[in-house]
């Protein structure tokens, strides 16, 4: 079966932009997480999407922001780019988005923001 | 709250030398553990896993025991090859029943590098 696929692979943008990442989750499920990754902070978890609703969020300025479609794809947005923003994104699509269900993480997106 | 602690790395070895890579965890009950690998320029990988109390996961030739007694789950390979070479994550999924939807709590990573 068809893995987790993000698009793009790789990305750069110019400070003050915006971005829209997306992810495509395995098919049958309903959970999409994502997680920002930096050689400095390691995994950070942005948010968590179910069946189009955001049921967790971590502490990330609100400049990052997504949206979960019918189809369970989702994307994520970052308004106002900063340097600091450049970053492997990640995606996990999960059945449930808890418990002992596993997570399958995509290839991520390389955002580079100069 | 939850909590992971991998040992420092980075780990050098030579090819057919032994792994350890040590994971300690902190949570409520009993949880699910994983173990996920990211190799240069990819996202992560699920390893293996164990979903209770000495539970034994492997693949591709790595092991990891689930002890509830030291809330432990140390990864473990007898011969590394240079294509394991990656970095390795400890994690535990949200507890269930819980609200930390989505949210996996990795550890810090630990960068495997084997030369031949």
């Amino acid at each position: 079966k068809a893995g987790v696929t993000q698009t793009p692979r790789y990305l750069i943008k110019t400070r003050g932009q915006q971005v829209t990442l997306s992810c495509s989750p395995i098919s049958g499920h309903r959970s999409v997480s994502w997680y920002q990754q930096t050689p400095g902070q390691g995994l950070q978890f942005l948010f968590e999407y179910f069946s189009e609703t955001q049921r967790n969020k971590g502490n990330f300025p609100g400049r990052f922001s997504g949206r979960q479609f019918s189809n369970s794809r989702s994307e994520m947005n970052v308004s106002t780019l900063e340097l600091g923003d450049s970053a492997l994104y990640l995606c996990a699509s999960s059945r449930e988005g808890a418990g002992t269900y596993g997570y399958t993480f995509g290839s991520g997106t390389r955002l580079t923001v100069v | 709250g939850d909590s992971v602690t991998q040992m420092e790395g980075p780990v050098t070895l030579s090819e057919e030398a032994f792994l350890t890579i040590n994971c300690t965890y902190t949570a409520t009950g009993y949880p699910s553990l994983f173990w996920y690998v990211q190799y240069p320029g990819e996202g992560l990988q699920l390893l293996l896993k164990a979903t209770k109390a000495d539970d034994k996961g492997s693949n591709k030739g790595f092991e990891a025991t689930y002890r509830k007694e030291t809330t432990s789950f140390h990864l473990e390979k007898g011969s590394v090859q240079v294509s394991d070479s990656a970095v390795y994550f400890c994690a535990l999924p949200p507890n269930a029943g819980g609200t930390s939807y989505g949210k996996l709590t990795f550890g810090q990573g630990t960068i495997l590098t084997v030369h031949p």
